[in-house]
Formats: C-alpha cells, sequence, structure tokens
C-alpha cells in the first residue's frame, strides 16, 4: 500500500527558532500533499495544499509566513515553522494523495509531534 | 453547524461484539467518502473507501453510505482489544473550490474491553 512518511517524528525546540518537517511519499508520486494540525482529542485541522511546482495554499487563519511549505519534488513537501513560539506546539501530521489511483484518497504520514519550550 | 457530524464518544463495547460508527453530513456535493483509524499519537491510517451508496465488505469491515439520508455508518465485526482507537469519517467534493480536501468528522474513540 502507498506509504507516507515524516520526519523528525518528535522535535523539541527553544521559542523563536525554526523548524523544518519534511513528508515523504515513499511508493509513489504525489502532486499534492497536505499538512494538517491537530490538537489533542480534537480532528485533524487542514493547515494547506502543496502543490507539487507552485505556491501552497493556505486555509483561513493560517498564516502563511509563519508556516512555510515548499513541495520541490513528487515525494517531498517540507513544512517549516519559522520562529516557532509555545502555541504552535502541536501534532503536525501531512497526507498525499496517489494520483494514479485514480480515487480522492490521502494517505497520512505518522506525524510530527512539536514541542516549543 | 459542521459539515459533518461524528459523535466523539467514547463508545465502550466488550470484546467480539460489533462496533457500530456513524456520521452524517450536510453538504451533498460529498462523493467520496473514507474511514480512518487513529491510535493516539499516530496518523490516521485508511480502512475504507467508498464512493457510492450501499455497502462495502472488507474482511471485518463494513462501510456502508447512504447518499439520500447523507448518512455513513462503519461497521466493526468480532471486535478486538487492538480495535480500540479513534475512528474518523472523512469526505471529499470534487469541486474547484473543494479538489482534494477532506471535510472530517470529530472522530469517535472506540474502546474494546478484554
Amino acid at each position: 500500500g502507498a506509504v507516507v512518511s515524516q520526519h523528525p517524528s518528535r522535535v523539541i525546540c527553544k521559542s523563536g527558532t525554526s523548524v523544518k518537517i519534511e513528508c515523504r511519499s515513499l511508493d509513489f508520486q504525489a502532486t499534492t500533499m497536505f499538512w494538517y494540525r491537530q490538537f489533542p482529542k480534537q480532528s485533524l485541522m487542514l493547515m494547506a495544499t502543496s502543490n507539487e511546482g507552485s505556491k501552497a495554499t493556505y486555509e483561513q487563519g493560517v498564516e502563511k509566513d509563519k508556516f512555510l511549505i515548499n513541495h520541490a519534488s513528487l515525494t517531498l513537501s517540507t513544512l517549516t515553522v519559522t520562529s516557532a513560539h509555545p502555541e504552535d506546539s502541536s501534532f503536525y501530521i501531512c497526507s498525499a494523495r496517489d494520483l494514479l489511483a485514480g480515487t480522492d484518497t490521502q494517505y497520512f504520514g505518522p506525524g510530527t509531534r512539536l514541542t516549543v519550550l | 453547524q459542521k459539515e459533518v457530524e461524528q459523535d466523539p464518544g467514547p463508545l465502550s463495547v466488550p470484546e467480539g461484539a460489533i462496533v457500530s460508527l456513524n456520521c452524517t453530513y450536510s453538504n451533498s456535493a460529498f462523493q467520496y467518502f473514507m474511514w480512518y483509524r487513529q491510535y493516539s499519537r499516530k496518523g490516521p491510517e485508511l480502512l475504507m473507501y467508498t464512493y457510492s451508496s450501499g455497502n462495502k465488505e472488507d474482511g471485518r469491515f463494513t462501510a456502508q453510505v447512504d447518499k439520500s439520508s447523507k448518512y455513513i455508518s462503519l461497521f466493526i465485526r468480532d471486535s478486538q482489544p487492538s480495535d480500540s482507537a479513534t475512528y474518523l469519517c472523512a469526505m471529499s467534493a470534487m469541486t474547484t473550490d473543494s479538489w482534494g480536501k477532506l471535510q472530517f468528522g470529530a472522530g469517535t474513540q472506540v474502546v474494546v474491553t478484554p
């Protein structure tokens, strides 16, 4: 089946630093990847849609200068949390669409837990 | 009103029982319906995918879609303690604005007790 990886799985950083999270589709090409944020005991909140070779589309209320997204290849998208603050602490999850599957299915990565001190 | 409604639970069942989960939705443009399972501190795992009204079976899982009632269900037969997780329904519409975006339910926490 389709596999999506994320790195790192967990990161702790000091306030003011930037953190980069990688999302890779391991066995399929993904022209579209999505970035979500999830708070404890809550559902997934879509942050942005990442399209290979073009600018990401951000959901309302998500600061694009705060959460930088780059989708440079068909298998890799990155999310950089710039100047992180404690309120950015959360579980970040990416997903990828398998274009050749012919369905509208998204496969999710294992998530990255970010803790900002 | 949320586009997708799902009871957050928790839903506690004894081992071997049938787990019954459901979601209702208000957007008639939704065409694709999915169920994901999420263990604590992990990413969601796709369980079932369907795009038409009716039943779809895969092992112990049965997904049911009733587009006329805007209602989807997931049944888990012979439940096991390892089925204890949060189950999320998700759906999408193939419109220009929402292409590829999933709308999630709140997720139902299921606990299967030995």
